[in-house]
């Protein structure tokens, strides 16, 4: 079955420093890997989305992801956070073909100080 | 394209009651979802449709749960007999019948039961 790991409930940064959203997958093929952005109130909006080709993928906002499937994982980073960004982060794997059955990760809050 | 949208945003009811939530998805797509998500927890899949065709149920979709999708266009889902365990946001998406493996989110349905 596939599964998702974020294993950082919450990750505080400020404004104008680096980011890495932590995601490690279990997937028994290859797998669609995706992150969706939820701001409060708002519904989930796609970030970006890996299914072949480059392994560094650059997705809305400014963020880019990161393929790795020796480690089963698909971080999400940003160079320089700002406090816009202040939301809650999921990554999400699904299976290629099919219906896209997605299963999400639990979540990373991101909380921004000045 | 006026998104995803669902009714009612939120509905308070005594445990007991029966509740319906009502999803539009994009006017294209012929894919609809219905997910649900808790404090803390990611959005956890419910069920698909395929135009009017309901192809999959998840094992968290008890008999008291309905969803339908009677013209291939909107989408109803049914709780009867509501329990405290059932307040969640619930998520409506819907998707192209292409390999894109995007879901368009909804705001969400916020039931909370007394």
């Amino acid at each position: 079955a596939q599964s998702v790991t974020q294993p950082d409930i919450h990750i505080t940064v400020s404004e104008g420093a680096s980011l890495e959203l932590r995601c490690n997958y279990s997937y028994g093929a290859t797998p669609y890997l995706f992150w969706y952005v939820q701001s409060p109130g708002q519904g989930l909006q796609l970030l970006l989305k890996y299914f072949s080709g480059d392994t560094l993928v650059q997705g809305i906002k400014g963020f880019e992801a990161e393929f790795k499937r020796s480690q089963s994982s698909f971080n999400l980073r940003k160079p320089s956070v700002h406090w816009s960004d202040a939301a809650e982060y999921f990554c999400a794997v699904g299976p290629l073909g099919g219906y896209q059955k997605v299963t999400f990760g639990t979540g990373t809050k991101l909380q921004v100080i000045p | 394209d006026t998104g995803v949208s669902q009714d009612p945003r939120h509905k308070i009811t005594k445990r007991g009651q029966n509740v319906t939530f009502r999803c539009d998805p994009i006017s294209e797509h012929n894919r609809l979802y219905w997910y649900r998500q808790t404090l803390g927890q990611g959005p956890e899949f419910l069920t698909y449709f395929q135009n009017e065709a309901q192809l999959e149920k998840s094992r968290l979709l008890s008999d008291r749960f309905s969803a339908e999708r009677p013209k291939g266009s909107f989408s109803t889902l049914e709780i009867q007999r509501t329990e405290q365990g059932d307040s969640a946001m619930y998520l409506c998406a819907s998707s192209l019948d292409l390999n894109t493996g995007e879901l368009f989110f909804g705001e969400g349905s916020r039931l909370t039961v007394l």
